[in-house]
């Protein structure tokens, strides 16, 4: 069985200081990996995912994660934090093959401050 | 439709009623999951469906729940003899298929047992 645990359930920083929210993943094969932010009062969406090759990934609003199958993390960074990124953040893995069911983290709730 | 449609997005009922609610997913996905999020959690598995095929629901608490997909599209949970612990946020998901791993979420049904 895979599972996920997303280190702090709550993370503050400062408007313009770097993000980091840590996540790290166990799988008995190689993992899918992905990221998913909410919003207040919508669903899900995904940030970013990794399936093979480059492990370094990029996703929207300035993102990326990298892959470190060593470290079995998967961590989530952006350079420079800005208001709008406050929000739920979930890390979510999925076996490479067989079972197609994602197993999500309890989610980090990133506050920016001004 | 153009994204993934929940109804309702809130629901209060009294214990022992039964309550139903209801996914309607991207038109073009085959793959359909159904989690429950308790507050403060990260989404849980309860169940998935591949077209009508419901290869898994490993994930349901018990008896009382119960899912079905019987064409393929619009999909129902329901909990028979609701239980307070059943208060939580039930939230639809699909995916182009079951392996393409990016799921799509609903905006959730927002369950309260009183």
């Amino acid at each position: 069985a895979q599972s996920v645990t997303q280190l702090g359930s709550h993370v503050s920083v400062s408007e313009g200081a770097l993000v980091l929210l840590r996540c790290n993943y166990s799988s008995s094969v190689p993992p899918y990996l992905f990221w998913y932010v909410q919003y207040p009062n919508q669903g899900l969406q995904l940030l970013l995912k990794y399936t093979t090759g480059a492990t370094l990934v990029k996703g929207i609003n300035g993102f990326e994660a990298e892959f470190k199958k060593s470290e079995t993390s998967f961590h989530l960074t952006k350079p420079s934090a800005h208001m709008s990124d406050a929000a739920e953040y979930f890390c979510a893995v999925r076996k490479s093959g067989g079972s197609y069911i994602p197993t999500f983290g309890r989610g980090t709730s990133l506050i920016v401050h001004p | 439709g153009a994204g993934v449609s929940q109804s309702p997005r809130y629901k209060v009922t009294k214990r022992g009623q039964d309550v139903t609610l209801r996914c309607d997913p991207i038109s073009s996905h085959a793959t359909l999951y159904w989690y429950q999020q308790a507050l403060g959690q990260g989404p849980e598995f309860l169940t998935y469906f591949n077209y009508e095929a419901q290869p898994d629901k490993s994930g349901l608490p018990s008896d009382r729940f119960s899912a079905e997909r019987p064409e393929g599209s619009i999909s129902t949970l329901t909990i028979q003899r609701t239980e307070q612990r059943d208060s939580a946020m039930y939230r639809c998901a699909s995916s182009l298929s079951a392996n393409t791993g990016e799921l799509f979420f609903g905006e959730g049904s927002r369950l309260t047992v009183l």
